[in-house]
């Protein structure tokens, strides 16, 4: 019963470098999103997804791309990483008949950008 | 928009404190309300929730009351331990649009100290 699975859990990364985060889970679930933690601002939402080829903006996607190919998976992208990008990053999922619109979050990608 | 405005921290307690973190919110519509807790080095819990304004979330000793007159969902909790030292955050999520996404709060670091 794994839940949400990120990796790598900690990256270091030189400007201009690609890379790709990614998230995995095994609840079926049609929500999935990804978020970035900085200090003093709480979460936000850079890429959401509905459903397996259904993806959408958030708050800040500018530097990200994503794709969900699947429901289980749902990777993101950084394209030409820029220290601003130093953050943690959150995938977080759900399903869309919850009643109670509980989210699942996975343990986070701890990211540095040098 | 919507937007949660959370008091800000640190807060630093002392074992078996009375813990308020006061919690504001902007929405157009009629959001749930939700409560999550990130102990360190791990992603967010929900704490607790609320879909209804007079609706009571309480989980763990924790509770909070959706107050649609005063626009706010302050987190309590009568005793404090040092197992509760976590950052907390407030989030609402609209119940309209197809893509249903968590607004953050900036979130509380909570310290309790025995």
């Amino acid at each position: 019963n794994a839940g949400v699975t990120q990796t790598p859990k900690f990256q270091v990364l030189k400007t201009g470098q690609s890379m790709t985060l990614q998230c995995a889970q095994d609840m079926n679930h049609e929500y999935m999103s990804w978020y970035r933690q900085d200090p003093g601002m709480g979460l936000r939402l850079i890429h959401y997804s509905v459903g397996a080829g259904i993806t959408d903006q958030g708050e800040v996607p500018n530097g990200y791309n994503v794709s969900r190919s699947t429901t289980e998976d749902f990777p993101l992208r950084l394209l030409s990483a820029a220290p601003s990008q130093t953050s943690v990053y959150f995938c977080a999922t759900r399903s869309r008949d919850s009643k109670f619109y509980g989210y699942t979050f996975g343990s986070g990608t701890r990211l540095t950008v040098v | 928009g919507n937007s949660v405005t959370q008091m800000e921290g640190p807060v630093t307690l002392s074992e078996e404190a009375f813990l308020t973190i006061n919690c504001t919110y902007t929405a157009t519509g009629y959001p749930s309300l939700f409560w999550y807790v990130q102990y360190p080095g791990e992603g967010l819990q929900l704490l607790l929730k609320a879909t209804k304004a007079d609706d009571k979330g309480s989980n763990k000793g924790f509770e909070a009351t959706y107050r649609k007159e005063t626009t706010s969902f302050h987190l309590e909790k009568g005793s404090v331990q040092v197992s509760d030292s976590a950052v907390y955050f407030c989030a609402l999520l609209l119940s309209s649009g197809s893509a249903r996404q968590l607004t953050f709060g900036s979130g509380t670091q909570l310290t309790v100290l025995p």
